[in-house]
């Protein structure tokens, strides 16, 4: 059984760039999370993707927007940076089949935006 | 919409026992969770209860949850240097679709 992976691990851009940043759930999970973590905060909910619609979203603009594809693995697509998103991205995978819907987390990865 | 709130810093020496605390605002939530981060990682799901039980122990673990106070605590038996981390309690919201984490607790621990 694989884990979350992400890619890529780290990723420097500049301001009014784009970036995609790509995630692989774990084996078995429908379901795939986005949370951005700044330094020194806990995570913030993004998007939720399930069966390739997105199924909730927190309080981050339109710039920031999201894809799943048929093998469940996703991508966070952010437009327009802004030197406040540099931060760790979290990708988490469950399966929202079982009652529990526990995530797991992939490594993150960590976006400078200079 | 919820809140959850953690100390920012717990230090003990390596052996003795180790709490960290949460706390958190939405009663209707099934499960509870604690997530450990090491430096530059992502987040380790180390436990979780069910919102029915007042504690769960799982080897050096041990979780008490609180309903009536709304009050979520991590006990580490035996610390050890290599649980130094950062530890988060997160609440799912009612859809269960979305996690709110805490701001995450430094647990340092000294030889």
């Amino acid at each position: 059984e694989t884990g979350v992976t992400q890619s890529p691990t780290h990723l420097i851009k500049t301001r009014g760039q784009q970036v995609t940043l790509r995630c692989s759930s774990q084996s078995g999970h429908n379901t795939v999370s986005w949370y951005q973590q700044a330094l020194g905060q806990g995570p913030q909910f993004i998007f939720q993707y399930y069966r390739e619609e997105e199924n909730g979203r927190g309080n981050f603009p339109p710039r920031f927007s999201g894809l799943q594809f048929p093998n469940y693995s996703s991508e966070l697509n952010v437009n327009a940076l802004e030197l406040d998103d540099s931060a760790l991205y979290l990708c988490a995978s469950s399966d929202s089949g079982l009652t529990t819907d526990t995530q797991y987390f992939g490594p993150g990865t960590r976006l400078t935006v200079l | 919409g919820e809140d959850v709130e953690q100390s920012l810093f717990l230090s003990v020496r390596e052996g003795d026992s180790s709490v960290i605390n949460c706390t958190y605002t939405d009663s209707s939530s099934t499960y509870l969770y604690w997530y450990k981060q090491e430096p530059g990682a992502g987040l380790q799901l180390l436990t979780y209860i069910f919102s029915n039980m007042d504690m769960k122990q799982d080897q050096r673990l041990t979780v008490l949850l609180n309903k009536k106070d709304k009050h979520l605590s991590l006990r580490i038996a035996d610390t050890q240097t290599g649980d130094s981390a950062i530890y988060f309690c997160a609440v799912p919201n009612n859809a269960g679709n979305m996690l709110t984490f805490g701001g995450g607790t430094r647990l340092m621990v000294k030889p």
